[in-house]
């Protein structure tokens, strides 16, 4: 069983379109995030949410949204598309809420913008 | 400001040799956590092994082990009998609870390891 999923592994689209990225874990986890790997291999932390609830909210564009519908999904819609968005973005999920928890990750989802 | 350094952009290994792979970590605070994640040339984030500020002991994973010395600020990764399948890039990552927690990341180091 897939513990974190996203959704597109690959999503390639034209600068300007609104697109969105779905991920889910199916571990009971009351903690998720949102990274974006750039092509240097640095990970950046954009969002957290416990419980729903955003707790992390670094400096992203206001064009980055998450949503968490409930506490098993976290999806991010990006929208008017820019060429500096291309990245490879990670949903994460941590357990027992706040705390030094590993991180579980998805298989990433690879942005490229054309 | 809170910090991670990795030392080693890149590394070769002959396979059944031990390897180290440095970090060292920059914080004020008494109480944090370390952790390191392997992510191979697939690119999904596999976590490797935890080591809590305050844990006595260096943590244990099978090969992985992490050398925790407190006093000079590193949280190294030792990597016993390397096998060819460790070929990766290598995270490490300092979790504080002034930070909600959040995973500072260190640039990672590529390990490649030769037959």
């Amino acid at each position: 069983d897939t513990a974190v999923s996203q959704t597109p592994k690959y999503l390639v689209t034209q600068m300007g379109n609104d697109k969105s990225i779905k991920c889910e874990q199916n571990l009971g986890h009351d903690t998720m995030y949102w990274y974006k790997q750039d092509s240097k291999k640095f990970l950046k932390i954009m969002f957290s949410y416990n419980n729903k609830e955003l707790i992390i909210n670094e400096t992203v564009p206001n064009r980055f949204s998450p949503k968490s519908p409930d506490k098993a999904h976290l999806n991010l819609h990006i929208n008017s598309l820019e060429l500096g968005d291309s990245a490879v973005y990670f949903c994460a999920s941590s357990p027992r809420g706040l705390g030094y928890n590993e991180q579980f990750f998805g298989p990433g989802t690879r942005l490229t913008v054309l | 400001a809170q910090k991670i350094t990795q030392t080693q952009p890149g590394m070769f290994v002959q396979e059944k040799e031990a390897v180290t792979l440095d970090c060292t970590y920059d914080t004020s605070d008494q109480s944090y956590g370390l952790f390191w994640y392997k992510q191979p040339s697939s690119g999904e984030m596999i976590f490797l092994i935890y080591q809590g500020s305050y844990d006595e002991q260096n943590a244990t994973e099978g090969r992985y082990s992490l050398n925790f010395q407190k006093a000079r600020k590193s949280a190294n990764l030792v990597i016993s009998a390397s096998q060819l399948g460790d070929s990766a890039m290598y995270f490490c990552a300092m979790s504080r609870e002034d930070s909600n927690y959040q995973l500072i990341w260190g640039a990672g180091t590529k390990l490649i390891i030769k037959p």
